[in-house]
């Protein structure tokens, strides 16, 4: 059973480009979770969303993140106009069911801005 | 919303010693509290986790005690050997239901250095 893929593994965009995050969750998984680990710092919960739907995504910064779970394809986390604040480790977790259930990581896509 | 403090930042043992790190939380709500071990460059991997309706939980060389009463769990490793040097995380989920259900709340992270 392989686990949560994310791609790219590391991303490099310059000023004001946009940055798109995959995720794949492990098989039978329906719900994601995003997460930023900035340089020296833990994780910080940025969106959890089940299959076409946003459940929580009050970690979220309110302008230029945007992120979506289709039915079918990988989650995507979108970033508009990134800047130098952006740059950062995105990790995404899947589980098999919500609440109080084990969520399990992929390896993170590396983002630096230019 | 939650708020999850851990200590100490970094830990440095010898070789066989056991070593321990401690978290409290401050949501009275949280039922499940993981602990994850990230290695550098690799994405964090869940080791242990115990819920409220539990005190201890052991696995191995591994186990985690939780104290409700006082919002406080910790992590031990005992015989801790060079590969187990890694960052640890705690984190704390539950809270007050509703949307936050599911959502972790991560400690700040322990760099544990294992000297052989």
């Amino acid at each position: 059973n392989a686990g949560v893929m994310q791609n790219p593994r590391h991303l490099v965009r310059r000023r004001g480009q946009e940055a798109r995050l995959r995720c794949s969750p492990m098989k039978g998984h329906s719900h994601v979770y995003w997460y930023r680990q900035l340089p020296e710092e833990g994780l910080k919960f940025m969106v959890y969303l089940q299959k076409e739907n946003i459940i929580d995504e009050s970690g979220m910064p309110k302008e230029r993140f945007s992120a979506e779970f289709p039915k079918e394809g990988p989650s995507i986390l979108r970033i508009q106009q990134v800047v130098r604040g952006d740059s950062a480790a995105y990790f995404c977790a899947s589980s098999p069911v919500s609440g109080y259930h084990e969520q399990y990581f992929g390896p993170g896509t590396r983002l630096t801005v230019t | 919303g939650e708020n999850v403090e851990q200590h100490p930042s970094t830990l440095s043992v010898q070789e066989g010693d056991s070593a321990v790190i401690k978290c409290t939380y401050s949501d009275s709500a949280s039922n499940y509290f993981p602990w994850y071990k990230q290695e550098l460059g690799k994405g964090p991997q869940l080791i242990i986790d115990i819920r409220s309706n539990v005190g201890e939980k052991k696995d191995q060389r591994i186990a985690v005690t939780l104290n409700k009463t006082a919002k406080h769990f910790s992590l031990h490793i005992t015989e801790t050997q060079p590969e187990d040097s890694a960052v640890y995380f705690c984190a704390a989920s539950g809270g007050a239901g509703g949307t936050s259900y599911g959502k972790l709340t991560f400690g700040q992270g322990t760099i544990l250095t294992v000297h052989p």
